[in-house]
């Protein structure tokens, strides 16, 4: 079985502080990860993406993520928060596809609220 | 195309009626999912299409919910007999087998 568990449905950071998001998966064969994020009113748009090499990723407006296969976590960070962070952010597991199986699993979801 | 398209972007339907939400996935990506997601909540898996493989519905509500995708490429999907507890914004995205997946601005539904 394939799960992804983002602890903590709302996080709330000063801006100009460190944000961290956590995420936690469980798969039994090697997964992609990946962070989206969700601005209100629109669609999902990816922040980073784990696939193969190197485990510490880098993405869009400062964030970046380490893939920890031992901790089996995808952690979402970003050294110092600005009030345009704040949006709704999503933890996914991509599977190699099977036939007749759905091979992507998002977490619920973290809302990030940064205060000024 | 660039990106995926859904239309409408809004519709409004009275209680009862059928509804068709279209999806215009990226051109040649094999797999395409649709979800669900209602207000202030996390998406809701509804079905998966990977290829020309039967689709996997496990997550379709109940059987007034269906969706096809012909030729490999546009996909749609259909509400019959609509009831409040069916407005959410459906969401479309599309991938490139394990990659990442791509989505649509959605479509919001309102039923009345």
């Amino acid at each position: 079985a394939q799960s992804v568990t983002q602890l903590g449905s709302h996080v709330s950071v000063s801006e100009g502080a460190l944000v961290l998001l956590r995420c936690n998966y469980s798969s039994s064969v090697p997964p992609y990860l990946f962070w989206y994020v969700q601005y209100p009113n629109q669609g999902l748009q990816l922040l980073l993406k784990y696939t193969t090499g190197a485990t510490l990723v880098k993405g869009i407006n400062g964030f970046e993520a380490e893939f920890k296969k031992s901790e089996t976590s995808f952690h979402l960070t970003k050294p110092s928060a600005h009030m345009s962070d704040a949006a709704e952010y999503f933890c996914a597991v991509s599977l190699p596809p099977k036939t007749g199986a759905n091979n992507l699993f998002f977490g619920t979801g973290t809302r990030l609220t940064v205060i000024p | 195309g660039a990106g995926v398209s859904q239309s409408p972007s809004n519709k409004v339907t009275e209680k009862g009626k059928d509804v068709e939400l279209r999806c215009d996935p990226i051109s040649g990506h094999t797999a395409l999912y649709w979800y669900r997601q209602s207000l202030g909540q996390g998406l809701e898996f509804l079905i998966y299409f990977q290829g020309n493989s039967a689709p996997d519905k496990s997550g379709l509500p109940s059987d007034r919910f269906s969706a096809e995708r012909t030729g490999g490429s546009v996909s749609t999907l259909t509400i019959q007999r609509t009831q409040q507890e069916d407005s959410a914004v459906y969401l479309c995205a599309s991938s490139l087998r394990q990659r990442e997946a791509f989505f649509g601005q959605g479509t919001r539904l309102t039923v009345v």
